[in-house]
C-alpha cells in the first residue's frame, strides 16, 4: 500500500525558512515523479512544484519560483521541499503527490499534508 | 498558462440525484484528471486521462470531454459523495494547473 507522509510543517517567520519533508513507501519511488501541491485556507488546490524520477528535473510555479526548492533521495525515498524567503500568502497545507508512470504531473497518490503558518 | 474554469461553484443536490460538474479550459490540454477532496482528508484520485476511472472508484463516477471541454458525472449521488471536485490538467508543460473546485452539498 503507497504511504505517503509529510513532516517540517509549522510556524514560520516572514523571510524566514523551512523544509517540509516527504517519506514515501509501498511502490518503486525511483521511478516516479513527485510533486508538492498545497492548499491555503479557504482556498482550491495550488500545484507549487515537480520532480522527475530520473533525471531530477525540476518545475516549479511562478509563486514559488526562485524561492522554493524541491529535491529527493531516492536511497531515502524521501521528497523535500526547501522554503525560502517565506510570505504570509505560502500560509497553507501542503500535500505530497505521486505522479503516475506514464505520464508526470497528475496525482495518483496524495500524502494528507502538513501545516505552514507563516507569520510573525 | 492554462486557467481552467470549474462550474458551477456549488452543486446543492440530494442523494439519489445525478450530478453534472464542468470544466473548460483556456486552451486544449493533454491530460485530464478529476480529485475529490473532503475537509481534513488528503485528496482522492477519481478520473485520468479524462475517462479512465482510477482504481476502485465506484462506476457511478464517470468522465468525458476532450480539447477545452470536460464533464465529471456523477450518476445517483451517494452520501458519502458530497465533497469538493477539482479538475487538473497535466502532461504537457508546467504549471499542471487545478480548476478552482466544485462543492457538491446535500440540499
Amino acid at each position: 500500500e503507497t504511504q505517503l507522509l509529510e513532516s517540517g510543517g509549522g510556524l514560520g517567520q516572514p523571510g524566514g525558512s523551512l523544509r517540509l519533508s516527504c517519506a514515501a513507501s509501498g511502490f518503486t519511488f525511483s521511478s516516479h515523479a513527485m510533486s508538492w501541491v498545497r492548499q491555503a485556507p479557504g482556498q482550491g488546490l495550488e500545484w507549487v512544484s515537480l520532480i522527475s524520477g530520473s533525471d531530477g528535473s525540476t518545475n516549479y510555479a511562478d509563486s514559488v519560483k526562485g524561492r522554493f526548492i524541491i529535491s529527493r533521495d531516492n536511497s531515502k525515498n524521501t521528497l523535500y521541499l526547501q522554503m525560502n524567503s517565506l510570505r504570509a500568502e505560502d500560509t497553507a497545507v501542503y500535500h505530497c503527490a505521486q505522479s503516475g508512470v506514464r505520464v508526470v504531473g497528475g496525482v495518483i497518490n496524495w500524502g494528507q499534508g502538513t501545516l505552514v503558518t507563516v507569520s510573525s | 498558462e492554462i486557467v481552467l474554469t470549474q462550474s458551477p461553484a456549488t452543486l446543492s443536490l440530494s442523494p439519489g440525484e445525478r450530478a453534472t460538474l464542468s470544466c473548460g479550459a483556456s486552451q486544449s490540454v493533454s491530460y485530464l484528471a478529476w480529485y475529490q477532496h473532503k475537509p481534513g482528508l488528503a485528496p482522492r484520485l477519481l478520473i485520468y486521462d479524462a475517462s479512465s476511472r482510477a482504481t476502485g472508484i465506484p462506476d457511478r463516477f464517470s468522465g468525458s470531454g476532450s480539447g477545452t471541454d470536460f464533464t465529471l458525472t456523477i450518476s445517483r449521488l451517494e452520501p458519502e459523495d458530497f465533497a469538493v471536485y477539482y479538475c487538473q490538467q497535466y502532461g504537457g508543460s508546467p504549471p499542471y494547473t487545478f480548476g478552482q473546485g466544485t462543492k457538491v452539498e446535500i440540499k
